[in-house]
């Protein structure tokens, strides 16, 4: 199926460290969206985005929506142990018949050593 | 507020038969979408309901089949079960033409 490219794939970083992971796709999106999974859960929506250029932030969370609509980046700052998950970008498109579906990344999986 | 619940949360089946994924949508949602997700990947959209009529679907066959209940609660079908279908199968529930979507804990289906 299609997925978006996310990058990295996997990160270990040392808790206070900054965290910054992107996506890219080669379609147009008119949203995107950044979601985090914990094991044994669902994804949990963080953070969506809605207009090229837009930069939103949820506490130590900023994305921001690529002005060529093709990307987004996330980046966590100040890193603790509770932000260990798997975090997933995902665009929507509207296919022909006007219905909205969800592309996912393959998820960057985050470990902070505290 | 409720939220989004799923049952059962882990099945195992053998190749061929046939399992019924169930999920009761947030309160106040009336669309229901349905993913899989294969260990390791993200999740690939399979179908959504809306007002109990499939709204668009992903690339999944026939065997993969929906309902959606005047509750708003659906239920995901799939026949002739292959090894290849063992994933966490997630429902994600929202207000129509929102991309805002909650999603349940997920059903685990292991296919022996």
């Amino acid at each position: 199926g299609q997925q978006l490219n996310q990058s990295p794939q996997s990160m270990f970083i040392q808790e206070g460290e900054d965290v910054s992971m992107n996506c890219t796709s080669s379609s147009i999106f008119n949203t995107w969206l950044w979601y985090k999974q914990e094991p044994g859960e669902g994804p949990v929506l963080l953070i969506a985005l809605y207009k090229a250029g837009e930069l939103t932030s949820n506490g130590r969370l900023t994305a921001q929506f690529g002005i060529t609509r093709k990307d987004s980046f996330l980046n966590i700052s100040a890193s603790i142990p509770s932000d260990v998950g798997i975090y997933f970008c995902a665009g929507q498109s509207i296919d022909a018949g006007n219905n909205r579906k969800l592309i996912w990344g393959l998820g960057t999986s985050l470990a902070v050593n505290p | 507020e409720t939220g989004v619940t799923q049952s059962p949360t882990h099945l195992i089946k053998t190749r061929g038969q046939q399992v019924t994924l169930r999920c009761s949508s947030q309160s106040g949602h009336n669309t229901v979408s349905w993913y899989q997700q294969a260990l390791g990947q993200g999740p690939q959209f399979i179908f959504q309901y809306y007002r109990e009529e499939e709204n668009g679907r992903g690339n999944f066959p026939p065997r993969f089949s929906g309902l959606q209940f005047p509750n708003y609660s659906s239920e995901l079908n799939v026949n002739a079960l292959e090894l290849d279908d063992s994933a966490l199968y997630l429902c994600a529930s929202s207000l129509p033409g929102v991309e805002t979507q909650y999603f349940g804990p997920g059903t685990r289906l292991l296919v022996l």
